[in-house]
């Protein structure tokens, strides 16, 4: 079965510094995406970067980058320079390829809280 | 261009009641996903619909939990008798797939569910 471990519950970071949120994951396919959300005490969830599998560089948005290491089979998150706006639920997601239905499923997720 | 709508916003009933959730995906959308999203257990992938065919259904807690896509701009997901436990934020979502795409997923903003 496929699974996504986020083992990082809460974690503080002092604003504009780097912050690495943890995820592992495990699977069997050769074929596979893996997503971050974020989701702010308002509830929505924002979509924030992904890595496919076959990706040979580690995908960065903005201030987002995904340290992508395949034979680990870790995904962790990097938010450089924290604002107070990044406090938030941070997700990790497997998506699965198409030949195992794309199905997509989530991590426990980690509460970020930026000191000032 | 219309995100993800779902309805309603908040819904508070008593147990015993039938419970209905509606979900409009983004239009061209292939995938529809449910998950529901509770403290204690997280964001559950309940099911998910590819061209409005059921195509896993294993995270349906039970009968009672039924979901149906008649097309592919609707769907909904219905509680049939609700018990206090279903309370939790539900959450459609949409994606399209193509390869080499991301196929992320889009969020509709969650029916907050209060089973009394």
């Amino acid at each position: 079965a496929q699974k996504i471990t986020q083992t990082q519950p809460g974690m503080f970071v002092q604003e504009k510094e780097a912050v690495t949120l943890d995820c592992t994951y495990d699977t069997s396919d050769p074929s596979y995406g893996l997503f971050w959300y974020k989701q702010p005490s308002s509830g929505e969830m924002i979509f924030l970067i992904y890595q496919g599998s076959y990706d040979q560089q580690n995908a960065t948005e903005g201030r987002y980058s995904l340290n992508f290491q395949k034979a680990r089979k870790s995904a962790n998150l990097v938010i450089s320079a924290s604002q107070l706006g990044d406090s938030a639920m941070y997700f990790c997601a497997m998506r699965r390829g198409a030949a195992a239905g794309n199905k997509l499923t989530f991590g426990g997720g980690t509460r970020v809280l930026v000191k000032p | 261009d219309a995100g993800v709508i779902q309805s309603p916003r908040h819904e508070v009933t008593e147990m015993g009641q039938e419970v209905t959730l509606r979900c409009k995906p983004i239009s061209g959308h292939d995938y529809l996903f449910w998950y529901r999203q509770t403290m204690m257990r997280g964001l559950e992938l309940l099911i998910y619909f590819n061209n409005n065919v059921p195509i896993d259904d294993s995270g349906m807690p039970e009968d009672r939990f039924s979901a149906k896509m008649p097309n592919a701009s609707f769907s909904t997901l219905k509680i049939q008798p609700s018990e206090p436990r279903d309370s939790a934020v539900y959450f459609c979502a949409s994606s399209l797939w193509l390869a080499g795409d991301t196929g992320e997923l889009f969020f509709g903003e969650g029916s907050r569910l209060t089973v009394l």
